[in-house]
């Protein structure tokens, strides 16, 4: 069963625009984690930002913050002041305490930032 | 001062081949992982190490062989290829402890066989 859902087709984004990427999770642990992972087109994997199911702040990291709202199992994922760089593909992962920690990802969410 | 590498970067070869692809993360992490990302860029779980033991071991044809020689190292050898094993392989780490710990990935490896 799919545990992370991102459906949003490809986004184009206006630069200095803010821009959301939607992110849903099933799970039945109350314990787990959330991830975003940025994937340029040169390939590598790049850590961007945490929620831990019991952290009560949505977390922050400079221009990127988690949109965390539990009861609806969203963590969605809100860039501000879009730059050119930032045009990459985004993955949303969980982490389960009980399936030795390993990430579920989501299929990723295309984002091409417009000068 | 890469925290995660692996090589090589890019791989071609001949179907029925054995290759390795190696990892190595300085970052004094105990758990190691193994991911594929096929063509539409969906990444799923293969292996994962804690302190050179196997604890992750995902529906992955037995010709995928994952070795950690110790915590710092997981290769991963695959005997017998086939088309259908053209991806990219991340290898990640990450720190040990039951629950926590972000997983930093390194730049992936392009198989392609041919």
């Amino acid at each position: 069963a799919q545990k992370i859902t991102q459906t949003q087709p490809g986004m184009f984004v206006q630069e200095k625009e803010a821009v959301t990427l939607d992110c849903t999770y099933d799970t039945s642990d109350q314990s787990y984690g959330l991830f975003w992972y940025k994937q340029p087109s040169s390939g590598e994997m790049i850590f961007l930002i945490y929620q831990g199911s019991y952290d009560e702040q949505n977390a922050t990291e400079g221009r990127y913050s988690l949109n965390f709202q539990k009861a609806r199992k969203s963590a969605n994922l809100v860039i501000s002041a879009s730059q050119l760089g930032d045009s990459a593909m985004y993955f949303c992962a969980m982490r389960e305490p009980y399936g030795n920690n390993r990430l579920a990802f989501g299929k990723g969410n295309q984002v091409v930032v417009i000068p | 001062d890469t925290a995660v590498s692996q090589t090589p970067k890019y791989l071609v070869t001949q179907m029925g081949n054995d290759k390795s692809i190696k990892c190595e993360q300085n970052l004094g992490h105990d758990t190691m992982y193994w991911y594929k990302q096929d063509s539409k860029k969906f990444l799923k779980i293969m292996f994962s190490y804690n302190n050179k033991e196997l604890i992750i071991n995902e529906t992955v044809p037995n010709r995928f062989s994952p070795k950690s020689p110790d915590k710092a190292h997981l290769n991963l050898h695959i005997n017998s290829l086939e088309l259908g094993d053209s991806a990219v392989y991340f290898c990640a780490s990450r720190p040990g402890g039951a629950i926590g710990g972000t997983q930093y990935f390194g730049p992936g490896t392009r198989l392609t066989v041919l």
